[in-house]
């Protein structure tokens, strides 16, 4: 039972334009929603976070947004770069421990 | 340095042996986790310490992985008789007790059973 969602396995933007990385789940016992990145070889990079309170949060080009009646979580890039090309999960938490997606590899073009 | 540090970085041991893998955490978090990530997939929780109690072992997959973190900051996962399906990354994870903080992640420790 996969309870957090990431069904694009992979998405390609054009440097400079948007990039839009989405997650559903199907919990409403999450209470804190988290974006990190990952390149290989390394520990996933906490990015982005959001509590459950609130609809949207933004830190510089990075921003997330929460639909709670939707259950559906997303990432916005603006603009992207080619330093942002990596692979992307969300993960939200239940009881303290992390609940991750299964990833979007992220490319983003010269 | 100031983040968590895993070792070892890989691990490669013939099936049956016994493996020990290592998490120094961020210096005064509480809160520990360990993940193991299959390829192609987003890590999986396996256990939870806050200090030295450990508080959620629900993910750990059999009773030949065993956890402890017996003065609240080091912590190691230790994996008996392993197996060809143990092959994975192991994460260690840390962070404050409380709010909404984020885990902060060590590279992981790649574990190769042949």
């Amino acid at each position: 039972d996969q309870q957090v969602k990431q069904n694009s396995p992979s998405l390609s933007v054009q440097e400079g334009r948007i990039s839009i990385l989405n997650c559903d789940y199907t919990n409403s016992m999450f209470d804190y929603f988290l974006w990190y990145k990952k390149y290989p070889a390394e520990g996933p990079t906490f990015l982005i976070s959001i509590s459950s309170i609130k609809d949207k949060n933004e830190d510089g080009r990075f921003t997330v947004f929460l639909n709670k009646s939707a259950k559906h979580l997303s990432l916005h890039i603006v603009p992207s770069q080619p330093g942002d090309s990596a692979v992307y999960f969300c993960a939200a938490r239940n009881t303290g421990k992390l609940i991750f997606g299964q990833g979007t590899t992220l490319q983003v073009k010269p | 340095g100031a983040g968590v540090s895993q070792s070892p970085r890989y691990k490669v041991a013939k099936r049956g042996q016994d493996v020990a893998l290592r998490c120094d955490p961020i210096s005064g978090h509480v809160s520990l986790f360990w993940y193991q990530q299959a390829l192609g997939q987003g890590p999986e929780f396996l256990t939870y310490f806050q200090n030295e109690a450990q508080l959620d072992k629900s993910g750990l997959p059999s009773d030949r992985f065993f956890a402890e973190r017996p003065e609240g900051s080091v912590s190691t996962l230790k994996i008996q008789r392993t197996q060809q399906e143990d092959s994975a990354v192991y994460l260690c994870a840390s962070s404050p007790l409380w709010g909404n903080q984020p885990q902060h992640f060590g590279d992981g420790t790649r574990l190769s059973i042949l």
